[in-house]
């Protein structure tokens, strides 16, 4: 059964410095990887898809990463602002039952301090 | 990327009462996801809503308590029925990128339920 870990689960930094988030995930057998952003009651927006055969994807200032073989990836945060405070998730797309479906790590809950 | 849109954004029931949400999406799309985050929790998919048949429900989740309905192919509703504080949660409705078949996942902003 795929299992979707995000560390740290809380991450409170400066404004303008850099830094990552993790995501591992326990199977590799997955067909995408996306990051998602969440503000507080709100809806995910969708950050970044990185697909199975794809090793990264770059927006702005973000750059995420894929190892499928060791079953991580990571999310590169340059120059943090005070506006990216937020929870911050990923989520694997992986076959169940004949489907695709997408299983959510538990997120990461970024506060980035002016 | 799709735009999605629910109704309510939140709502403040009683307990043993029903509300249903509603999700609009701005083009045609064969599949609706309906997923439930409880409070400090991540997202959990509650049921795949197909046009034209009956939705599919994942393990623990069940018709009666979430009846769910897909009128068309831009349209689909989640109905909480006989809620209790346990339902208290964020509903979100998502799809999928059709359009570019990449998989990429869209959300709603989602509809806050609490449950008194």
């Amino acid at each position: 059964k795929q299992e979707v870990t995000q560390i740290p689960a809380a991450l409170s930094v400066p404004e303008g410095e850099n830094l990552v988030l993790n995501c591992s995930f326990t199977d590799s057998a997955i067909y995408n990887l996306q990051w998602f952003r969440q503000d507080p009651g709100k809806g995910l927006t969708s950050l970044l898809l990185i697909q199975s055969s794809q090793r990264e994807q770059t927006s702005g200032r973000l750059n995420a990463s894929l190892d499928k073989s060791s079953g991580r990836s990571t999310l590169y945060i340059a120059a943090s602002q005070p506006g990216d405070s937020a929870t911050y998730l990923c989520a694997v797309s992986a076959a169940t039952s004949g489907t695709y479906k997408y299983i959510f790590g538990t997120g990461t809950r970024l506060k980035v301090l002016a | 990327s799709a735009v999605i849109s629910q109704k309510p954004s939140r709502d403040i029931c009683q307990r043993g009462t029903s509300l249903t949400i509603q999700c609009q999406v701005d083009s045609q799309v064969t599949m609706m996801f309906w997923y439930r985050q409880q409070p400090g929790q991540s997202l959990t998919l509650i049921a795949t809503a197909n046009q034209g048949s009956e939705a599919t429900y994942e393990s623990g989740f069940v018709i009666d308590k979430f009846p769910i309905s897909r009128p068309n192919l831009t349209f689909s509703t989640l109905t909480v029925s006989n809620m209790s504080p346990e339902d208290s949660s964020i509903y979100l409705c998502s799809v999928e990128d059709e359009g570019r078949n990449t998989g990429e996942l869209f959300f709603g902003e989602g509809s806050r339920l609490t449950v008194l």
